[in-house]
């Protein structure tokens, strides 16, 4: 399967904690994208890399929140001191830069819940 | 900023009848706007892209219109299944390199 693929699918920790997730995109695909969803509501732009270079960053992304994509390839976002408000899904997709569109290939989430 | 929005309460339509799902949207018209379906527990998939340029787009079953004057796009699934029932979100964006900003989704179910 050479889909978008994320790890951890789930993530239960305390608050306080730090908490990393990776992601993998599509292997030829040089945009990868962040976003977090909760219950009744789509998607919500995080960060956005173009290979190596993070793009750009959503305002709503507190200082907590870091995201990486070294070597341009697999991605991580890391939130420390989680919150009870961190409780979501964080969703990652990729893209490729051939397509004039920004059609976006979703991996299946990482449900994190913040006790 | 950009606001989309798409009828929060769920759509039941009867098998074999076209269900039609709205987007609206605000301010500026976006230069690609596109329509994913998402299931329970999954991530979403892409199912059509149309852009500011074009009136409709069709893939199958599916047909999608953009109206600019309206700042409305219309989301069309003929000859409804069961199996497509789920949460179909719309999405905008400004240019291929932009990020991209969804809606908070429509829930669709067929019942047979």
């Amino acid at each position: 399967d050479t889909g978008v693929s994320q790890d951890p699918r789930h993530k239960i920790t305390k608050r306080g904690q730090n908490v990393t997730f990776r992601c993998d995109p599509i292997s030829e695909h040089n945009r990868l994208y962040w976003y977090r969803q909760t219950l009744g509501q789509g998607p919500e732009f995080l960060t956005y890399f173009q290979n190596e270079a993070q793009l750009e960053k959503s305002r709503l992304l507190s200082d907590r929140f870091s995201a990486e994509r070294p070597k341009g390839s697999f991605s991580t976002l890391e939130i420390q001191r989680t919150e009870q408000g961190d409780s979501a899904m964080y969703l990652c997709a990729s893209s490729p830069t051939r397509a004039p569109y920004n059609e976006q290939f979703f991996g299946p989430g990482t449900r994190l819940t913040v006790l | 900023s950009q606001k989309i929005e798409q009828n929060s309460e769920a759509l039941n339509i009867q098998e074999g009848k076209t269900a039609t799902l709205t987007c609206n949207y605000t301010n500026y018209s976006p230069a690609y706007l596109q329509w994913y379906r998402q299931d329970p527990g999954r991530g979403p998939v892409f199912l059509l892209l149309i852009r500011e340029n074009e009136k409709e787009k069709r893939k199958e079953r599916l047909k999608v219109t953009f109206d600019t004057t309206l700042k409305q796009s219309l989301f069309h699934i003929t000859a409804s299944q069961p199996a497509d029932s789920a949460t179909y979100l719309c999405a905008l964006s400004y240019s291929s390199a932009s990020k991209i900003i969804f809606g908070s989704g429509t829930r669709l179910s067929i019942r047979p």
